[in-house]
């Protein structure tokens, strides 16, 4: 049973818009979400993280913002570059489940000059 | 530099024979995690290991084993595989300390059964 999830396969925007990801996710235990970057060839980076007890967490272009009463996350890319075409996946993690991270089915994100 | 590295990244191999793809990491990571990545379901995660001689089972962990005898490697093993095994896979690492969740991947291992 999926606990995150990932509805849009693919999105596209034009270079300097908003490209915003969506992420839903069940279990009302996780205490962190994350947000990981995949280019083809090679492995996932990680990219940003919000605590449960946050609702915004911004790091240069990138902003998550977490809705709990929604169970609902989502990334914002701002302004959108070409270079940031790539799989995004949502990870979602509870404390006492160690590291384990349960991920989304990815997004993926291209960005059209 | 800091890595995680993992062998072999591309094989090929026939149904039952035994195979081990190694991972490691120079970062002193306690934990480690094998995770593999198929089209349509995302990264599953298979093994985990909090530290040297503990782990635990992930979401899919039929058909495979591991171990942690030192705190930098953890082989993963199919010991009989079949073809659905067939897939894409990333060994991680993550420190105890630091961001919570932030995983250092490898380049990952695109494994074939025939």
């Amino acid at each position: 049973d999926q606990q995150v999830k990932q509805n849009s396969p693919s999105l596209s925007v034009q270079e300097g818009r908003i490209s915003i990801l969506n992420c839903d996710y069940t279990n009302s235990m996780f205490d962190y979400f994350l947000w990981y970057k995949k280019y083809p060839a090679e492995g996932p980076t990680f990219l940003i993280s919000i605590s449960s007890i946050k609702d915004k967490n911004e790091d240069g272009r990138f902003t998550v913002f977490l809705n709990k009463s929604a169970k609902h996350l989502s990334l914002h890319i701002v302004p959108s570059q070409p270079g940031d075409s790539a799989v995004y996946f949502c990870a979602a993690s509870a404390i006492n489940s160690g590291y384990a991270l349960n991920f989304g089915k990815g997004t993926s994100l291209l960005v059209t000059p | 530099e800091a890595q995680v590295t993992q062998n072999p990244r591309y094989l090929i191999t026939v149904t039952g024979k035994k195979l081990t793809v190694t991972c490691s990491q120079n970062m002193n990571h306690e934990y480690m995690s094998w995770y593999r990545q198929d089209p349509g379901l995302g990264l599953r995660q298979i093994y985990y290991s909090m530290n040297v001689e503990v782990t635990d089972k992930g979401d899919v962990p039929e058909g495979y084993k591991v171990s942690r005898k030192e705190k930098r490697n953890f082989p993963l093993i199919l010991e009989s595989p079949s073809p659905n095994q067939t897939s894409l896979y990333f060994c991680a690492s993550s420190p105890a300390t630091g961001k919570f969740g932030e995983a250092f991947f490898g380049q990952g291992t695109r494994l074939t059964v025939v």
